[in-house]
């Protein structure tokens, strides 16, 4: 199993809302990464989690809350959410970050927009 | 501040021709890059990687050079194909610094015509 799913596929949400992104890899992989991608920009990395452990928090804002609850499972909570966070949420997963020639699987990512 | 850039956000080849996509970058500590290739409304999926060890590194069609001193990197695609269509990501990393953090350039769209 060489792949990253994401559920779900599309989500549209209003700003009082509660909802909740989730990833799976069964690759072994023991690092896991949220990105957020806007149309016509590159992936911009917001949490990185190696071992079930958050490593990384790029300054995103309390209103994006991840969670690993083991190595094969990463989600990501959404609550009072603002129209501008509207975008591709992508998920990925590697070896480890420490390990230099490792590059990251995507899956498909999860296409949210906020009303 | 923008670490790795791809000046070009467009490209447009012949079928069976080359594509040559080009990356540069402004942090010496990059020493791991990669190509991700992009369909619209999907996930970029993986296609060659780099480690600044080596200054060239081939995959079937594909072939990424690597030249340090100018910090630059490029993607040649030999010979393009109309199914290689699609929005291409250079993307760097320090492995030293243990994070696993990868820096993605702004993307080029090559379209390749039959």
């Amino acid at each position: 199993d060489t792949e990253v799913t994401q559920t779900p596929k599309h989500l549209v949400m209003g700003m009082t809302n509660k909802k909740s992104l989730k990833c799976e890899q069964h690759m072994g992989h023991r690092a896991m990464y949220w990105y957020k991608q806007k149309a016509k920009k590159p992936p911009e990395l917001m949490f990185v989690y190696s071992y079930e452990k958050l490593s990384i928090n790029e300054s995103v804002p309390s209103r994006f809350s991840p969670e690993c609850p083991n190595s094969s499972l990463l989600n990501l909570h959404l609550h009072a959410l603002q129209p501008e966070d509207s975008a591709l949420y992508l998920c990925a997963s590697n070896r480890g970050p420490a390990e230099i020639i490792n590059e990251q699987f995507f899956g498909p990512g999860t296409r949210l927009t906020v009303l | 501040d923008q670490q790795v850039k791809q000046n070009s956000p467009s490209l447009s080849v012949q079928e069976g021709r080359i594509s040559i996509l080009n990356c540069d970058y402004t942090n010496s500590m990059f020493d791991y890059f990669l190509w991700y290739k992009k369909y619209p409304a999907e996930g970029p999926t993986f296609l060659i990687s780099i480690s600044s060890i080596k200054d060239k590194n081939e995959d079937g069609r594909f072939t990424v050079f690597l030249n340090k001193s100018a910090k630059h990197l490029s993607l040649h695609i030999v010979p393009s194909q109309p199914g290689d269509s699609a929005v291409y990501f250079c993307a760097a990393s320090a492995g030293s610094s243990n994070t696993g953090k990868l820096i993605f350039g702004q993307g080029t769209t090559l379209q390749v015509k039959p």
